[in-house]
Parts: structure tokens; sequence; C-alpha cells
């Protein structure tokens, strides 16, 4: 069965430096995809970045960027100039399957960030 | 355009009763998922639905269902209700499914008492 473990289930940082979020994951496929999610105190839950398995290029979206190791099944996603609106629960997921309708969805158990001004 | 709404936003059942809930994608999404989240087991994935059909299915007992109609607003079913189903019911809707940006839904809080 998948698992994904966010081992760091609280963190903190004070606005405008950057952290580092973990995440591992375990599975025997070679294609599969890895997503962070953020979830704001009362705000709906937003994609924030995705990683495809196949390609080596870590992914980057503005201040939020991901490493991306295969070999060590590892996924952390750095939050650069943090802000106080990057206040939130990250969650990990990892997603394995394909032709559109074997996908099997498995999330973390999610780490809470607090933004400190 | 309007975002995802869920409906109603709050719920409380007795223990055995049955509850639907309610989803409206974003306008031209055909794809809607449904998650369970909880304190101790955290964000769980249920099902996705595209164009009416369930596509893509979790690791939940026949209890749960849902279905999609042609609008491609979605429906969540619990039967018989637990204690352990109060939880926060999100959807989302995407035009893709899971390899497109989904779009959350604000949830529907279940208290089964």
């Amino acid at each position: 069965a998948q698992t994904v473990t966010q081992s760091q289930p609280e963190m903190s940082v004070q606005e405008a430096e950057t952290v580092t979020l973990s995440c591992t994951y375990d599975t025997s496929e070679n294609n599969y995809y890895l997503f962070w999610y953020k979830q704001p105190p009362s705000r709906q839950m937003i994609l924030v970045i995705r990683q495809e398995a196949y390609k080596q290029q870590n992914a980057t979206e503005n201040r939020f960027s991901v490493n991306f190791q295969k070999a060590a099944k590892s996924f952390s996603l750095k939050i650069s100039d943090s802000q106080l609106g990057d206040t939130a629960m990250y969650f990990c997921a990892f997603m394995e399957g394909s032709g559109g309708s074997n996908y099997k969805l498995t999330f973390g158990k999610g780490t809470l960030l607090t933004v400190n001004p | 355009k309007a975002g995802v709404t869920q409906t109603p936003r709050y719920l409380i059942k007795t223990r055995g009763q049955q509850v639907t809930l309610s989803c409206s994608p974003i306008s031209g999404h055909r794809s809607v998922s449904w998650y369970q989240q909880t304190p101790g087991q955290g964000l769980q994935f249920l099902f996705e639905y595209f164009s009416e059909t369930q596509r893509n299915k979790g690791n939940f007992p026949g209890r749960f269902s849902g279905r999609q109609f042609s609008n491609s607003r979605s429906e969540m079913n619990v039967s018989t209700l637990e204690l352990g189903d109060s939880a926060l019911y999100l959807c989302a809707s995407s035009l893709a499914g899971f390899l497109g940006e989904q779009y959350f839904g604000p949830g529907t809080r279940l208290t089964v008492t």
C-alpha cells in the first residue's frame, strides 16, 4: 500500500525567510505524480505545485519549489521569502495509476506552517 | 467565474441516519472529486466522477456512494451513519481530473451524534 509521510507536524518560520517541508513516500511504481496542497485557516484548499515522476527537473511555481529525489523517494517543498499568507496546513500527496480510471491518491498527515511577523 | 460550492455547510445527524451532500463545480468542469478530512485519519480520497461516471474510487465502505448529474453537479450519500463519519467533506472540481488543477470547495462539516 502507498504511504506518504510528513515527519514535521508543525513548523514555524520568520517572515521573509526560507523554509523546507519534508515528505517521503513509498511505492514500487516508476510512474506517478506528487503534489503539495495548501489549506489556509478557514479557507479553501489549493494546489501549490505538482511534479511528474518521469520529469527530472524540479517543479517551480514562483516562491514555491520542490526538491524531488526519486531514488530516495523524497519530495520536499521549499518556500522562499515566506509571507504571512503562507500560514497554512500543507499536505503532500502521491498518486499512481494510469488511463484516467485507475488512480490511487494518498495524502500525508500534513504540516502546519506558521509564518511569524 | 463562481467557485466550487458545497451545501449544506454544516450538518448534524444521528447515528444510523443517512445524509446527502451536494457539490456544484466550476462551470465547465466535468470532474468532481470527494474527500473526507478528519483529525485522526487526515485527508482521504473518496471517489471521483467524470461525465456522470465514477472513474476512481478510494478505500471506503459501500455506505459511501455518489453520483454526478448531466450538469456536473455531484452528490455524495452516506447511509447508516456512524460516529466515525464525523468529518469535513471536501469536494473539488477540475477540467481534467487529478492531473489538472483541482479547485476545492469550502467543505461540509458533518457531525454525527
